[in-house]
């Protein structure tokens, strides 16, 4: 079983570049929710897609966005950078949404993309 | 306003002994609660977990206890060893959303 992979490993951009950021989830999992941690921080909810739709999100501006595809992989997208984004982006898969029969609360971590805005 | 808190940042245990994580929440909606290990330069990986029907869940080393009308939990490890040497974190799930509150993690040190 494969579990969560996420790429880059490590990124540096410029302040007001663009960055793309890519999950793939584990096999048999539906659901992908990205998190942004900052130094000494827990995990904060940036947003989540279940079968290719956004499903929630948290207290980010609309410059982060999302998509899924068919095969439940997922990209992160964030426009004009500003230096307090730099932080850990953590992907997780989970099966459906822990609220529907059959799915699951356990949400499973990649190992993150660390990105330094300069 | 922090919805989880871990307040302690820090502890330190020495091999073999009890090593006592504590977690309080504020919102009585959250209704499952996770616990995570973090090494450096990796992800956080699922350790256990607890329904808010439950007020102690098992797993080999490790347990959850939930007391639901303080708003606490606490992780266990018993006999704590130095490979359990980590960040580990308190999340809570609850509400339409699907997403994990998390705490900001208490650093644990297993001395040998």
């Amino acid at each position: 079983e494969t579990g969560v992979t996420q790429s880059p490993t490590h990124l540096i951009k410029t302040r007001g570049q663009q960055v793309t950021l890519r999950c793939s989830s584990q096999s048999g999992h539906n659901t992908v929710s990205w998190y942004q941690q900052a130094l000494g921080q827990g995990p904060q909810f940036i947003f989540q897609y279940y079968r290719e739709e956004e499903n929630g999100r948290g207290n980010f501006p609309p410059r982060f966005s999302g998509l899924q595809f068919p095969n439940y992989s997922s990209e992160l997208n964030v426009n004009a950078l500003e230096l307090d984004d730099s932080a850990l982006y953590l992907c997780a898969s989970s099966i459906g949404q822990g609220r529907i029969p059959g799915s699951s609360y356990e949400q499973y971590f990649g190992p993150g993309t660390r990105l330094t805005v300069t | 306003d922090q919805q989880v808190k871990q307040n302690s940042p820090s502890l330190s245990v020495q091999e073999g002994r009890i090593s006592i994580l504590n977690c309080d929440y504020t919102n009585s909606m959250f209704d499952y609660f996770l616990w995570y290990k973090k090494y450096p330069a990796e992800g956080p990986t699922f350790l256990i977990s607890i329904s808010s029907i439950k007020d102690k869940n098992e797993d080999g080393r490790f347990t959850v206890f939930l007391n639901k009308s303080a708003k606490h939990l606490s992780l266990h490890i018993v006999p704590s060893q130095p490979g359990d040497s980590a960040v580990y974190f308190c999340a809570a799930s609850g509400g339409s959303q699907g997403n994990l509150i998390f705490g900001k993690g208490t650093k644990l040190s297993v001395k040998p």
